[in-house]
Formats: structure tokens, C-alpha cells, sequence
């Protein structure tokens, strides 16, 4: 199947710092690529989706200005969390959808904020 | 909020065959049935989806009821790698998916 690689694996970083998360299709070309995010034993919980040369889609509750959406290419979205904080620790995961069925996800990225 | 109803968690031999109910019985004449899986502290993986038809893979097979309102992914013969969160998700093509809580599979040795 399509591969969709994600990096960092994971991160710790400091308060108030941003971290920069990157999604890339390795085989074939996403136009819209969307963004999750899991908390601890709950489900995948939709952020944003992403639109190749425009702007993000950001789902409600998600603040646009605090998780900066950039997808500049066919190939890469990344996803930048600014002046994180211990809250904003999470599992984040994007995905990518070929043809018209199945999306594949990436492998996730665990951010840590202390 | 998810359109599907799962149990919570299940447990199977190894070896056997796991099979994983889910109702949608609110279901729209064009939203498919999706499964995906995914194992702990990794990105969900895709299994199957279908929209009438029974489907196969090289992974598991979706039984669809004539009515469209449950389903049952069939995982032939599960062994321990199989232990994973099973989800079952209705959509419409393209659109997004709305993610439910999933059954727990637990494969014991």
C-alpha cells in the first residue's frame, strides 16, 4: 500500500516552544492530506484538513493560530505547534488519501511538552 | 459522533477466527463500510471498506448484511500481531471520517 511517513517519531520540548511536525507521501501525490490528534486511550480525533496550495480546514475547537497547517507541496504537510504547552501533549497523527477509498496514516508523532 | 456501534473489547484464540461485529443501522444508501485497525502507539492501518458487496483481501473479509445495517470484519486466522483497536467507520467516499471508540481485539496464545 501508499506510504505515508511522519517525523519526529516523537518530541520533548519545553513550554512555550513550537515543534514542527512533518507528513510526507512517499509514493504517490496527496492533494489533501488531514491531521488527528489522540489523546490516551480515546480515538482519533480530527484537527484540520489540508489543501495542497491553499489553506487549511480546521475542524471547530481547533485553534488555527495555534496549529499552523502548511502544505506547499504535493509531497509534504506539516503541522506546527506554536507555544506548546502541557495540554497540547499528545499523539499526532496525519493521513493521506489515494484513489477514492482507503486513507493511509502515518506512523504518528508523540509530543511531550513539560 | 460515530454513526457505528462496536463492542468495547473482545478476545480470540490464536489461530482461530476473529470476528468483529458492528452495527449501522442509521446507515445512507452511498456511505461505505470502513475497518481500519490500529496496534498501540502507532498511525491506524487501513483493512477493508465496502459498500454492498462482501469483500476480500489479503487481510481479512467483510460480511455485509443485505439491509447494510451491521457488518463483521473476519480476521481467518488471528495470531498475536492481530492485537490491535478495530474500527468500523461509515462514510461516503472521500469524505471524512468520523472516528468511534473501536473494539479492543485481545489475541491470546
Amino acid at each position: 500500500g501508499a506510504v505515508v511517513s511522519q517525523h519526529p517519531s516523537w518530541v520533548i520540548c519545553k513550554s512555550g516552544t513550537s515543534v514542527k511536525i512533518e507528513c510526507r507521501s512517499l509514493d504517490f501525490q496527496a492533494t489533501t492530506m488531514f491531521w488527528y490528534r489522540q489523546f490516551p486511550k480515546q480515538s482519533l480525533m480530527l484537527m484540520a484538513t489540508s489543501n495542497e496550495g491553499s489553506k487549511a480546514t480546521y475542524e471547530q475547537g481547533v485553534e488555527k493560530d495555534k496549529f499552523l497547517i502548511n502544505h506547499a507541496s504535493l509531497t509534504l504537510s506539516t503541522l506546527t505547534v506554536t507555544s506548546a504547552h502541557p495540554e497540547d501533549s499528545s499523539f499526532y497523527i496525519c493521513s493521506a488519501r489515494v484513489g477514492a477509498g482507503e486513507l493511509f496514516f502515518g506512523e504518528g508523532s508523540r509530543l511531550t511538552v513539560l | 459522533d460515530a454513526k457505528t456501534t462496536q463492542p468495547t473489547s473482545m478476545d480470540c484464540a490464536e489461530g482461530r477466527a476473529a470476528n468483529l461485529p458492528c452495527n449501522h443501522s442509521t446507515i445512507s444508501g452511498n456511505e461505505y463500510v470502513y475497518w481500519y485497525r490500529q496496534i498501540h502507539s502507532q498511525g491506524p492501518q487501513y483493512i477493508i471498506h465496502g459498500l454492498k458487496n462482501n469483500e476480500t483481501n489479503e487481510m481479512a473479509s467483510l460480511i455485509i448484511t443485505e439491509d447494510r445495517k451491521s457488518s463483521t470484519l473476519i480476521l481467518p486466522h488471528a495470531t498475536l500481531r492481530d492485537t490491535a483497536v478495530y474500527y468500523c467507520i461509515v462514510s461516503q467516499l472521500n469524505y471524512q471520517l468520523i472516528w468511534g471508540a473501536g473494539t479492543k481485539l485481545i489475541i491470546k496464545p
